[in-house]
């Protein structure tokens, strides 16, 4: 079974805070990227990432950047958490440049900043 | 702005009821339309998926209904049963490493 590991499930950080969220995925997937889901606006795309060092904007990147060293890690991070950053963090991954290849979630994290 | 718009935010079905969860898109490049299920605590996970070449795509209870003119797809459960209470997003991709375009969720529930 495929499998997306988000390590940290629940945070709570104060505003101001540099916040790091790691995500790895054990199938070789070449593709990750970070979603971000609120109620009423579904999952919405950060940031992804298509191989090793390489990394596109999403539709919302402001305040966030990633880091993809290795392969099967993929790292979100928050430069100066906001209140309005406050949010369930969903990672994933898939396999390949094709539409229509299947994209795995991890259980998401659940941040809060206060 | 929302490219893929979906209805309705929350249902409420039924035990054996048909759900019925509809999405209408803008971008006629979509080539990819998928269905993700996702339980409370959980990650989505894909439930079905179809390709516009098609008009319905049916796997088990779970039927994709595609109408390519109307720029419109649904996602209709039959037999309704409690275990499938969830909420539910469509989606559409078009190339580009899948990036995937979500709706805005439906809420099920589906009562005993």
């Amino acid at each position: 079974d495929v499998k997306v590991t988000q390590s940290s499930r629940y945070l709570v950080k104060r505003t101001g805070e540099k916040v790091f969220l790691e995500c790895v995925q054990d199938m070789d997937h070449e593709n990750m990227f970070w979603y971000r889901q609120d109620p009423g606006l579904g999952l919405r795309l950060i940031y992804f990432s298509y191989d090793v060092k390489m990394k596109e904007k999403g539709d919302i990147p402001e305040g966030y950047s990633v880091s993809r060293e290795k392969k099967e890690r993929f790292s979100l991070i928050l430069e100066s958490a906001s209140t309005n950053q406050t949010s369930m963090y969903l990672c994933a991954s898939s396999f390949g440049t094709a539409s229509g290849n299947t994209i795995y979630f991890g259980e998401g994290s659940w941040l809060t900043v206060v | 702005q929302q490219q893929v718009k979906q209805s309705p935010q929350s249902l409420i079905v039924q035990k054996g009821g048909i759900s019925i969860i509809n999405c209408a898109y803008e971008n006629t490049a979509f080539d990819y339309f998928p269905w993700y299920q996702q339980f409370p605590g959980k990650g989505p996970a894909l439930l079905i998926a179809i390709r516009p070449d098609v008009s319905e795509k049916k796997e088990g209870r779970f039927t994709i209904s595609f109408n390519k003119s109307a720029k419109q797809f649904s996602l209709h459960i039959m037999d309704s049963q409690p275990g499938d209470s969830a909420t539910y997003f469509c989606a559409a991709s078009t190339g580009g490493y899948n990036k995937l375009i979500f709706g805005a969720g439906t809420r099920l529930a589906v009562h005993p």
